[in-house]
């Protein structure tokens, strides 16, 4: 079974700085994928950025950057110079047999 | 930009009653899912479905669902006999086949049980 784990249920950033959002994982699967979703208020699910297990570099995604390290499964995702729209929940996901399974997200709130 | 749409964006119903929430996956795509995500909880895998039939699905989903794809275009989610923990936003999602990277999501329905 996959389990995703996010252990800040909450985040303030202040406006143009960065900000760190922690993800670990675990699974037995030699090949995995490791997702980032936003979901604003309105509630739709945006996809941010993808993590292949055999990739060999950190993903990124313009302010997006996925920090991560397979030996401690952690997958942590950096987003750069915060804007206000950047106010959301954020859930890491794994991929097993191309189902997700999510954790329990982080809300990020970003301050002017 | 193609997306995967999802009508309607909220259904209100009585206990007991039959919901068919209905989605329209990107029309290249060959897998669609349903997940579900109970207010202020995380999203949670319900079906898998690819080449009419479905691959994988949850404890969630027992025999009060089920999924059909009744056209070429359309992907629904039937609830039999609603619950009050039927409660929740209902999204639906399609991926390419082979493709790993991205599962596209659609806006959601938001489902409410009284």
């Amino acid at each position: 079974a996959q389990k995703i784990t996010q252990t800040q249920p909450g985040m303030f950033v202040q406006e143009k700085e960065a900000v760190t959002l922690d993800c670990t994982y675990d699974t037995s699967d030699p090949s995995y994928g490791l997702f980032w979703y936003k979901q604003p208020s309105s509630g739709e699910m945006i996809f941010l950025i993808y993590q292949g297990s055999y990739d060999q570099q950190n993903a990124t995604e313009g302010r997006y950057s996925l920090n991560f390290q397979k030996a401690r499964k952690s997958a942590n995702l950096v987003i750069s110079a915060s804007q206000l729209g950047d106010s959301a929940m954020y859930f890491c996901a794994n991929s097993n047999d191309y189902k997700l399974s999510f954790g329990a997200g982080t809300t990020v709130t970003v301050r002017a | 930009e193609p997306e995967v749409t999802q009508t309607p964006s909220h259904q209100v119903t009585q206990m007991g009653q039959e919901v068919i929430l209905r989605c329209v996956p990107i029309s290249n795509h060959l897998y669609f899912y349903w997940y579900r995500q109970i207010l202020g909880q995380k999203v949670e895998f319900l079906v898998s479905f690819y080449n009419n039939e479905i691959s994988e699905k949850s404890e969630i989903f027992d025999d009060q669902f089920s999924v059909e794809r009744p056209d070429g275009s359309n992907f629904t989610l039937k609830i039999r006999s609603t619950k009050l923990e039927d409660s929740a936003m209902y999204f639906c999602a399609s991926r390419r086949k082979g493709s790993v990277t991205e599962q596209y999501f659609g806006p959601g329905t938001r489902l409410t049980v009284t």
